[in-house]
């Protein structure tokens, strides 16, 4: 069954702190997802892969970075976390053919203080 | 670029009730859509997905969506609901293809009262 692993499940950080957020998956799939949830936003895409060592903007890019270093992982990286990132950040990873199907980790809860 | 609209941010129904979540969305061409489900403090699970063909399709556990192409919509339904459904879920739209990014709704809290 295809799988994605977050580490870690929560975190509490400081203001203006380093943060980084892993993410593994055991799919062996093409493309990787950064996504970030707030109460009445939904999901928004943070950073997005399709290919180890690229990495490209999502909607909401400003103040994250990714890091692509093998197909399996993805990370996202806060350099200086400020009291807006707290939220909910999910990885995620599909094919880059068939269905488009997108599976989802359990997340990681940040809080920024 | 894609967008997802789920009107309803909060419903209650009571178990073995019916229940339709609304889902419409905007994009030019044929989309890929899903619905999606999110149970407290866990990760976004697949309910169904409907790419081409009938537009009514089904998912786990009983729950079905129609798809109306005249109507951009694409609503979710299930003919009786349990307290177990209780949970948040997801409209989601994928303009499909090899550098597809997929667009969701904010989200509509499922609440079935015993």
């Amino acid at each position: 069954e295809a799988a994605v692993t977050q580490s870690p499940r929560s975190k509490v950080a400081v203001t203006g702190g380093k943060v980084t957020l892993s993410c593994h998956q055991t799919n062996n799939h093409d493309y990787m997802y950064w996504y970030r949830q707030d109460t009445g936003h939904g999901l928004r895409l943070i950073h997005y892969s399709y290919v180890a060592d690229s990495t490209e903007k999502g909607d909401i890019p400003d103040g994250y970075k990714a890091s692509r270093p093998s197909q399996e992982n993805f990370s996202l990286i806060l350099e200086l976390a400020s009291l807006s990132q707290t939220a909910v950040y999910f990885c995620a990873s599909r094919n880059d053919w068939g269905p488009n199907e997108v599976y989802f980790g359990s997340g990681t809860r940040l809080t920024v203080l | 670029a894609q967008s997802v609209t789920q009107p309803d941010a909060r419903v209650t129904v009571s178990e073995g009730a019916s229940l339709q979540l609304r889902c419409k969305y905007s994009y030019s061409a044929t989309p890929y859509l899903f619905w999606y489900v999110q149970y407290p403090r866990q990760g976004l699970q697949l309910l169904l997905k409907y790419y081409s063909g009938d537009p009514v399709v089904q998912g786990v556990n009983g729950f079905e969506a129609e798809f109306s192409k005249s109507n951009s919509s694409f609503h979710l339904r299930k003919a009786s609901v349990h307290w177990s459904d209780s949970a948040v879920y997801f409209c989601a739209v994928s303009t499909g293809g090899s550098n597809a990014k997929l667009t969701f709704g904010k989200g509509t809290k499922l609440s079935v009262k015993s």
